[in-house]
């Protein structure tokens, strides 16, 4: 099974900054993603990160607000730009291989 | 991918089996049925997934009723551990790109 790390695990941010969460994956898979999770909410997806190319952005959700790179197939990053309180979330990566999707910890976003 | 309808909340007795039902009534010929699981503050953790045939592994049964419009995990000797959201899940195909899409959930509380 693969074992997915995130960086950071949680951060407190003002307002109009950006963050940029890491996410390591300890093999290569052929899939990677990045979900939100919303206090109190089930998770959401964002988009897929594609390898050499541009993400793919589920509806709601656009590049320049969630600009996602993935160089090659153990390592992504998602950053969230122009912070506002509605950020404020738990922001999760995640790696399929074969069947199975594997999630990392989770990293708790707040925005004051 | 089709939806899924769970019940918002369920409690256990420790010791006992822990059923969680899930309807999946448009679910296609194509479809599998995912459960993973979520402990506070964790990411979600795969449980177990079918087609058609009862599925049972080291953490649960997987019960899929003929018709494939709903299904039960069980959980056969529920631990305090056990105590988390769980997500049942409909997706095409096994070894496909597609991602996972949660719904609601169960939260599932193990009493001693």
């Amino acid at each position: 099974s693969a074992v997915i790390s995130q960086k950071p695990s949680r951060d407190i941010c003002q307002r109009g900054t950006s963050l940029t969460i890491q996410c390591q994956v300890d093999s290569q898979v052929t899939m990677m993603f990045w979900y939100r999770q919303q206090p109190g909410q089930s998770l959401t997806l964002i988009a897929t990160a594609n390898q050499g190319s541009e993400a793919t952005y589920e509806s709601g959700f656009v590049i320049d607000k969630f600009p996602i790179s993935r160089p090659n197939l153990t390592f992504s990053t998602l950053t969230v730009s122009n912070l506002s309180p509605e950020d404020s979330s738990i922001y999760l990566c995640s790696a399929r291989e074969s069947y199975e999707q594997y999630f990392g910890p989770g990293t708790r976003l707040t925005v004051t | 991918d089709a939806k899924t309808t769970q019940p918002p909340s369920m409690d256990c007795a420790e010791g006992r089996a822990a059923n969680l039902p899930c309807n999946h009534s448009t679910i296609s010929g194509n479809e599998y049925v995912y459960w993973y699981r979520q402990i506070h503050s964790q990411g979600p953790q795969y449980i177990i997934h079918g087609l058609k045939n009862n599925e049972t592994n080291e953490m649960a049964s997987l019960i899929i009723t003929e018709d494939r419009k709903s299904s039960t995990l069980i959980l056969p000797h529920a631990t305090l551990r056990d105590t988390a959201v769980y997500y049942c899940i409909v997706r095409v195909g096994s070894n496909a790109g597609n991602m996972l899409t949660f719904g609601g959930g169960t939260r599932l509380m193990v009493k001693p």
